[in-house]
């Protein structure tokens, strides 16, 4: 089955960017979710087929997708971006959702 | 305002069975696909299942498949999860959650806060 992979953690200084890596076979080819969770809540999503804000989304927040690497970029951090946050797509070729496992954003 | 409220997760034996709720509502329920995700504690996101707008078209992860069925009943607004021959593996908290649209491959707009589910002897 597809397999996303992500860094467990990454840390920037404040107002610094944050470049979060989602790693998969040919990833560029198919559509990627970012999602972001904060202790204790629900997920939210942040970036959606690869490059879309949802509204109410900070425009800090962004993405790309090309050859094996997916990409959330969060510019100028902020302490409340601290977070674990999450890829996701759909496989078509066995009709599975896929998740990342994961990277938790530590702002310094 | 778009709500989902899960119900029905409690502490359960394992080999045991539970039945989850999802009641929604402040949007056009069958215009949506619908997911369960779930999460075991300290762990990260897991889909467990999916079902069209309509109900025609079911999927579910390996690690469920043949024991979970999801359902929905457009009439009423709900989604629902029943699980059976639950196992250790199973305990985390599920979330009900909306897709973009009717499209299977999209994206989760809207989560509900998740119900606990506990599979322990």
């Amino acid at each position: 089955s597809y397999v996303l992979t992500q860094p467990p953690s990454v840390s920037v200084p404040p107002g610094q960017t944050a470049r979060i890596a989602c790693g998969g076979d040919n990833i560029g080819s198919k559509s990627v979710h970012w999602y972001q969770q904060k202790p204790g809540q629900a997920p939210v999503l942040v970036v959606y087929d690869d490059i879309d804000r949802p509204s109410g989304i900070p425009e800090r927040f962004s993405g790309s997708n090309s050859g094996n690497m997916a990409t959330l970029t969060i510019s100028g951090v902020e302490a409340g971006d601290e977070a674990a946050y999450y890829c996701q797509l759909w496989d078509r070729s066995s009709d599975h959702w896929v998740f990342g496992g994961g990277t938790t954003l530590t702002v310094l | 305002e778009v709500q989902l409220v899960e119900s029905g997760g409690v502490a359960v034996q394992p080999g045991g069975s539970l039945r989850l709720s999802c009641a929604t509502s402040g949007f056009t329920f069958d215009d949506y696909t619908m997911y369960w995700v779930r999460q075991a504690p300290g762990k990260g996101l897991e889909w467990v299942s999916l079902i069209s707008w309509d109900g025609s078209n079911t999927y579910y992860a390996d690690s469920v498949k043949g024991r979970f069925t999801v359902s929905r009943d457009n009439n009423r607004n709900s989604l629902n999860l029943q699980m059976t021959n639950l196992r250790t593996e199973d305990t985390a908290r599920y979330f009900c959650a909306r897709g973009f649209s009717s499209s299977i491959g999209g994206s989760i707009t809207h989560w509900g806060q998740g119900t606990l589910v506990t599979v322990s002897s």
